[in-house]
């Protein structure tokens, strides 16, 4: 079946500090891959995504790069800001069953 | 545009009560989907529908009851609440064209004591 396993949190970074979060997936087929964040008393957003390897998916300085070869989609940003605080979830859609799986969430908090 | 509307925010339910979430979206999304929320587990699905008048379970459903009668509403039915139950409950919806694209309501957050 299909999974993603992240990094877990929480992770505390000084702002304008780089951001990395690890994912990593198993899926059958060509999954498209997401990246979701939840900020405080929210819902998920999505962030980025990206549908086919080599990809990369980019919005409001974060990036990350779909690696098949990896079984990758790690999210980074070079410089965080207290604002970016919150939990972020990977996830992959493989089509079958119009289904998300998702990630456990990276908790990430941001400090001046 | 509303997008996806949940109701009630919060709730407190005891044990063996039934309660109904609501979850209404004018996206004109034919998918929608319930999930819930435990503390480090990520989301689970519970049901999802791709279009009014077809319903499917997913990871979790038990303990749990949906219908889709309009494309707007896709309410989820708790029965004879739990402990276990307690979690935050989110809607999603998505489009035909863009499956893979789900847009989440704000949540309700539910304690079955």
């Amino acid at each position: 079946g299909n999974s993603v396993t992240q990094m877990e949190g929480p992770v505390t970074l000084s702002e304008e500090a780089f951001l990395t979060i690890n994912c990593t997936y198993t899926a059958t087929g060509y999954p498209s891959l997401f990246w979701y964040v939840q900020y405080p008393g929210e819902g998920l957003q999505l962030l980025l995504k990206a549908t086919k390897a080599d990809d990369k998916g980019s919005n409001k300085g974060f990036e990350a790069t779909y690696r098949k070869e990896t079984t990758s989609f790690h999210l980074e940003k070079g410089s965080v800001q207290v604002s970016d605080s919150a939990v972020y979830f990977c996830a992959l859609f493989t089509g079958g069953g119009n289904k998300l799986t998702f990630g456990t969430g990276t908790q990430l908090k941001v400090e001046l | 545009n509303a997008g996806v509307t949940q109701t009630p925010k919060f709730r407190i339910l005891k044990i063996g009560q039934s309660m109904t979430l609501q979850c209404a979206q004018d996206m004109n999304h034919n998918y929608m989907y319930w999930y819930r929320q435990d503390p480090g587990m990520g989301l689970k699905l519970i049901y999802y529908s791709v279009g009014a008048g077809i319903t499917d379970k997913g990871e979790v459903p038990n303990g749990y009851n949906v219908s889709r009668s309009t494309t707007e509403d896709f309410p989820l039915r708790l029965e004879l609440a739990a402990p276990s139950q307690t979690s935050v409950y989110f809607c999603a919806t998505s489009g035909s064209g863009s499956r893979n694209e789900q847009f989440f309501g704000p949540g309700t957050r539910l304690t079955v004591l």
